[in-house]
């Protein structure tokens, strides 16, 4: 299986601050890479697909860069909403594994 | 209207079984695979099992194989997990989520864009 490896595990940021979490795969994925956001008590949310590539509805201050083994998810100036667990996600092969998260705490 | 809806968590006991199933509506259904999640308690995402559009095809995470099956009935749109031989380590919140692709330079790049609100399993003597 494909192990995906995120960090940090857990941030604390400021409002305005601009926050990188990065994912590392065990082999080369391509740009078979994507993030999601989930808040507690809820569904994860698809942040970008395809590494780099938006999803509708998802502000233009969330990107994603990185190819082969390694990702960047980069936030370029934190909002209130935006205090969550990440996680990215291989689709390269099956099992589409996961990285295990990183938790974005206020400061 | 709500995309995907959970439903059939709930306790059961070491070795036990149960079904889960995922409703889905508002979308063409047979032009999806489907895949279920599962969270532990306080613990991170852990994909479990993939569906292709018109069931021919599983995937399973190696914890599972054997003990979960993943089907679906696309006359009425609905994604099952049926669940045996459960454990204590199967305990957890159980997402049916959307996959869908994007076609780039002739690579399919999957991604779970609609997700359920979860139904939670409990195993526990």
């Amino acid at each position: 299986d494909i192990q995906m490896t995120q960090s940090p595990s857990s941030l604390s940021a400021s409002v305005g601050d601009r926050v990188s979490i990065t994912c590392r795969a065990s082999q080369n994925i391509i740009t078979y890479l994507n993030w999601y956001q989930q808040k507690p008590g809820e569904a994860p949310k698809l942040l970008i697909y395809a590494a780099s590539a938006l999803q509708g509805g998802v502000p233009s201050r969330f990107s994603g860069s990185g190819s082969r083994t390694d990702f960047t998810l980069t936030i370029t100036s934190l909002q209130p909403e935006d205090f969550a667990t990440y996680y990215c996600q291989q689709s390269f092969a099956f099992p589409r594994t996961f990285g295990q998260g990183t938790k974005v705490e206020i400061k | 209207e709500v995309p995907l809806v959970e439903s059939g968590g709930g306790l059961v006991q070491p070795g036990g079984s149960l079904r889960l199933s995922c409703a889905a509506s508002g979308f063409t259904f047979t032009d999806y695979s489907m895949t279920w999640i599962r969270q532990a308690p306080g613990k991170g995402l852990e994909w479990v099992a993939n569906i292709n559009r018109d069931g021919s095809e599983a995937h399973y995470v190696a914890s599972v194989q054997g003990r979960l099956t993943i089907s679906r009935d696309n006359a009425r749109n609905s994604l099952f997990l049926q669940m045996s031989s459960l454990r204590v380590e199967d305990t957890a919140t159980y997402y049916c989520a959307r996959e869908d692709y994007w076609i780039a330079r002739a690579h399919n790049l999957h991604f779970l864009d609609v997700w359920g609100k979860g139904t939670t399993v409990t195993v526990s003597s």
